[in-house]
């Protein structure tokens, strides 16, 4: 089956500071989505990026599809981003997702 | 936005026993439900995938007779898990796609078996 795999695996941040998080996926896909899951658990959609870049506030994503992976840059980051980011695909077009390795995020004031 | 609310957030139970998890579409009609679980510090692994009025389809290596899912109605989704051992304590998590706009997910069940 397709791997979802993330990089970095964890990531300490002090506030104010940028970052990159990578996903890199092993075969083609149909849906890419973006999720972060708060220290409680609750997970929220972040984007969802087949392909090309998109921005929402601080956060953005970009996709480039024929080389199988995608990049979410997080600036200016706030404690409230702590948490995981997970990348998922689709690969079959069954709206079932693989979900990535994850990325562990903490960001101290 | 689209809410799914899921029941209980936290619950231990003994070794032997069931437990049942439910996740309510509040304001929209979900004809289709995915139940995952994340063991902790990992991702999250696709169990099943529920479908109203019909049965589940589960991933490979999930016991289906573990794992009893009910879709019954449109709003509603449960998975029980039945003689449950300490192996099964996880964190349990519903989710409904959206399209375009993504997936709803419940608030997830931690689930304790002692």
């Amino acid at each position: 089956g397709i791997q979802v795999e993330q990089s970095p695996p964890d990531l300490i941040l002090q506030e104010g500071a940028n970052s990159t998080l990578r996903c890199n996926f092993s075969d083609s896909v149909n849906n890419l989505q973006w999720f972060h899951q708060n220290p409680w658990g609750q997970l929220i959609n972040l984007f969802y990026i087949p392909s090309g870049t998109k921005q929402n506030g601080r956060l953005s994503a970009t996709t480039v599809a024929t080389e199988r992976y995608s990049l979410l840059y997080i600036s200016s980051s706030q404690t409230t981003d702590s948490g995981v980011y997970f990348c998922a695909v689709d690969p079959d077009n069954t709206d079932k997702l693989i979900f990535g390795t994850g990325t562990r995020l903490q960001v101290f004031p | 936005g689209a809410v799914v609310s899921q029941h209980p957030s936290r619950v231990i139970c003994k070794s032997g026993t069931s437990v049942k998890i439910e996740c309510r579409s509040l304001d929209f009609q979900a004809t289709t439900m995915f139940w995952y679980r994340q063991f902790p510090k990992q991702s999250l692994m696709l169990m099943a995938t529920s479908n109203e009025g019909s049965k589940a389809t589960y991933e490979q290596g999930v016991e289906k007779d573990k794992f009893l899912i009910n879709h019954a109605s449109l709003t509603l989704s449960t998975l029980t898990v039945t003689s449950a051992h300490p192996e099964d304590s996880s964190f349990y998590i519903c989710s409904a796609p959206q399209g375009i706009y993504g997936y709803t997910f419940g608030s997830g069940t931690r689930l304790t078996v002692v």
